[in-house]
């Protein structure tokens, strides 16, 4: 079975400084990857995805992620935030045999942009 | 646009009654799912459907029901059996035959206890 966690719960960050939200997953099979962001009292948009080839993908909004097989990792990055960026954030993790009919989330980072 | 559609927006049970929240999509997708979120808990699968007229238990099924009689339909029912069903529920759909195709969600529905 699959899990993910992402340990950072919150992470407050300036407005136009980078930020890094963690994300670790365990699998005995390879996996595909993928962050959503979920705005309050919406549902979850994909913001990027890990299938295969290469290991940085990027996404919307100047979002970017690093697959690492070794460290099993995906963490995802920006370089400089902006306000509308303050939202939770969700790292999922789905096996290439059952694909995405079973997606597994973490808890979710809650980042919050200040002035 | 194609997407997924949710109603109601918020909901609110009374002790002992059963509620209903709709969950339409014209994204002509195979599998539909039903996901709880519970604040630092993250999405919990509840059922899922990959065809009409099946449907499968997910992680926390008790307390909840589901029909899969149309393809663009997955109701979900949250029964009086439900003790705790102040929540935020996500409906989701994704293409059966395309393994790595990630889940489109809808907008939710926030129920709340009177």
């Amino acid at each position: 079975a699959q899990s993910v966690t992402q340990l950072d719960s919150q992470v407050p960050v300036f407005e136009e400084a980078p930020v890094e939200l963690r994300c670790n997953y365990s699998s005995s099979v390879s996996v595909y990857l993928f962050w959503y962001v979920q705005y309050p009292n919406q549902g979850l948009q994909l913001l990027l995805k890990y299938l295969s080839g290469s290991t940085l993908v990027k996404g919307i909004n100047g979002f970017e992620a690093e697959f690492n097989k070794s460290q099993t990792s995906f963490h995802l990055r920006k370089p400089s935030v902006h306000i509308s960026d303050t939202a939770e954030y969700f790292c999922a993790v789905s096996d290439m045999r059952t694909g995405a009919n079973n997606l597994f989330f973490g808890t979710g980072t809650r980042l919050t942009v200040i002035p | 646009d194609g997407g997924i559609t949710q109603s109601p927006k918020y909901l609110f049970r009374k002790e002992g009654q059963n509620v209903t929240l709709s969950c339409e999509q014209n994204l002509n997708h195979d599998a539909m799912y039903w996901y709880r979120q519970d604040p630092g808990q993250g999405l919990r699968l509840i059922y899922y459907s990959q065809i009409v007229n099946d449907f499968q238990k997910g992680d926390i099924a008790e307390g909840y029901s589901v029909s899969r009689e149309k393809k663009e339909s997955f109701p979900l029912t949250v029964t009086s059996a439900q003790k705790n069903p102040t929540a935020f529920y996500l409906c989701a759909s994704s293409n059966r035959d395309w393994n790595n195709q990630p889940q489109h969600f809808g907008d939710g529905t926030r129920l709340s206890i009177l």
